[in-house]
């Protein structure tokens, strides 16, 4: 069984580009988590999923994160504009159950290293 | 507010000896409890869990972890470390009632297994 697959694995950008990240999660797995983890740090959640309703997206910095996940599958997270603080690795997870998080593992991908200029 | 606190940054144990990664964790009403390792340059894998039942949770790899409650703690243990467990220890917790899967992660402890 394939797991959670992102991409890119890392990005270079200079500050005030944008950028994207994409996330396939396991087949079958309804909740999708997006989590950043700053170096030397536990992650925080971004923003969690369940099948394509943004349930939980306190944590999003709306001003310039956006994320979507259309037909329930895939996810994208884009930043725009990117700006130095944003140098982070972006994990995404899935799991199989709605509350993942409180019954049940989180399965999370390689990561996406981003360093802004 | 939930909330998980590793106070070591960094463990070093040798190699055959056994390991303890502590945890403490703080939530309204009864926790569940993780135990994640990262790799580097990898996503984190999950070791073991702690929802209710026994308070020796058995998981991956020979780890586990007991779970203590009047002490608020959940402290990861191997009774023989091996080179190859050297990693980064996230623990973590949800709130039985929580918001609906939001876990919250300490901050991380570094396991040097030295041969």
């Amino acid at each position: 069984e394939a797991g959670v697959v992102q991409s890119p694995r890392y990005k270079i950008i200079e500050k005030k580009q944008p950028v994207a990240f994409w996330c396939n999660p396991i087949s079958g797995h309804n909740t999708l988590y997006w989590y950043l983890q700053n170096l030397g740090q536990g992650p925080e959640l971004l923003i969690r999923y369940e099948n394509e309703e943004a349930v939980d997206d306190s944590q999003l910095p709306k001003d310039r994160f956006s994320a979507e996940r259309l037909k329930g599958v895939d996810s994208t997270l884009k930043i725009q504009p990117a700006e130095l603080g944003d140098s982070a690795v972006y994990l995404c997870a899935s799991s199989s159950l709605p509350q993942g998080g409180s019954t049940g593992e989180l399965f999370f991908g390689e990561g996406s290293r981003l360093t802004v200029l | 507010a939930q909330s998980v606190a590793q106070p070591e940054d960094q463990v070093n144990v040798a190699e055959g000896n056994p390991l303890t990664v502590k945890c403490t964790y703080s939530v309204s009403g009864n926790p569940y409890l993780f135990w994640y390792v990262q790799y580097p340059n990898r996503g984190l894998q999950f070791l073991l869990k702690y929802i209710t039942g026994d308070n020796l949770v058995k998981g991956s790899y020979g780890f586990e972890a007991e779970f203590n409650k009047s002490q608020t703690s959940f402290h990861l243990k191997k009774p023989s470390a091996l080179v190859s467990d050297s990693a980064l220890y996230f623990c973590a917790v949800s709130a039985l009632y929580n918001q609906g899967g939001k876990l919250i992660f300490g901050q991380g402890t570094e396991l040097s297994v030295k041969p």
